[in-house]
């Protein structure tokens, strides 16, 4: 099971918005809507923001919003804050009772 | 509140084998789908292996089966994963997570996470 293509970096201002994207196939990102988003500061292990494509777990601001279109899904943080810097990862079902993670996406905050 | 935490990690020779623990609090491993995902230094995050809150059924990520069993002990609320003929490659941070429903593959709790690191 090859692993969701992710942007390597995404950047922008305190207030704008950023979109990061999720690529996969059939067999997983567009077959199910099982996917969910991470964000992992260093050193932390990772955080759920969004599940089942546009779910959002208590606690998680409504700033992040999850999306997904054919095999591609995407995660837009809009008014960023400094504390939304890290990296985010996707992840999805993937058939036969089996996950794969993106490759990974840097939010830098400028 | 939701607690998990890890154990068993450290310093292996290759070809050995190691368990690695996963201590729960704050839920029953038996309502829950339990996984185990790791994270090598400076990469990504991969699914190692799952088991259904009924412990009905345990899968694994097809590049790794065979050499990992995912087990748990509900007495004592615990997890566990067995790896055997470790090899340099293992070498990653093993996070313990708790699926949101009974199988689902969301994450919603993480544990800290046990460094494995497989050399000579």
């Amino acid at each position: 099971q090859s692993a969701l293509t992710q942007p390597p970096s995404a950047s922008g201002s305190p207030g704008q918005s950023v979109t990061i994207s999720c690529s996969g196939s059939s067999s997983d990102v567009g077959g199910y809507n099982h996917v969910s988003w991470y964000q992992q500061h260093p050193g932390k292990p990772p955080k759920l923001m969004i599940y089942e494509v546009n779910q959002r777990p208590s606690g998680v601001p409504d700033r992040f919003s999850g999306s997904k279109s054919g095999n591609t899904a995407s995660l837009t943080v809009s008014g960023l804050q400094p504390e939304d810097e890290g990296d985010y990862y996707c992840s999805s079902y993937a058939g036969s009772n089996n996950c794969v993670f993106g490759t990974g996406t840097r939010v830098t905050v400028l | 509140q939701v607690q998990l935490v890890e154990s068993g990690g450290g310093v292996v020779q290759p070809g050995t084998s190691l368990t690695l623990s996963c201590a729960a609090s704050g839920f029953t491993v038996s309502t829950h789908g339990m996984h185990w995902v790791r994270q090598a230094p400076g990469t990504g995050l991969e699914w190692v292996a799952g088991m259904w809150h009924d412990g009905s059924n345990k899968n694994y990520a097809d590049s790794l089966k065979g050499r990992f069993t995912i087990s748990r002990d509900i007495s004592k609320n615990m997890v566990f994963l067995q790896i055997n003929s470790l090899r340099a490659e293992d070498t990653a941070a093993y996070y313990c997570a708790r699926d949101i429903r009974q199988w689902a593959f969301d994450f919603n709790s993480w544990g800290q996470g046990a460094l494995v690191t497989v050399s000579s």
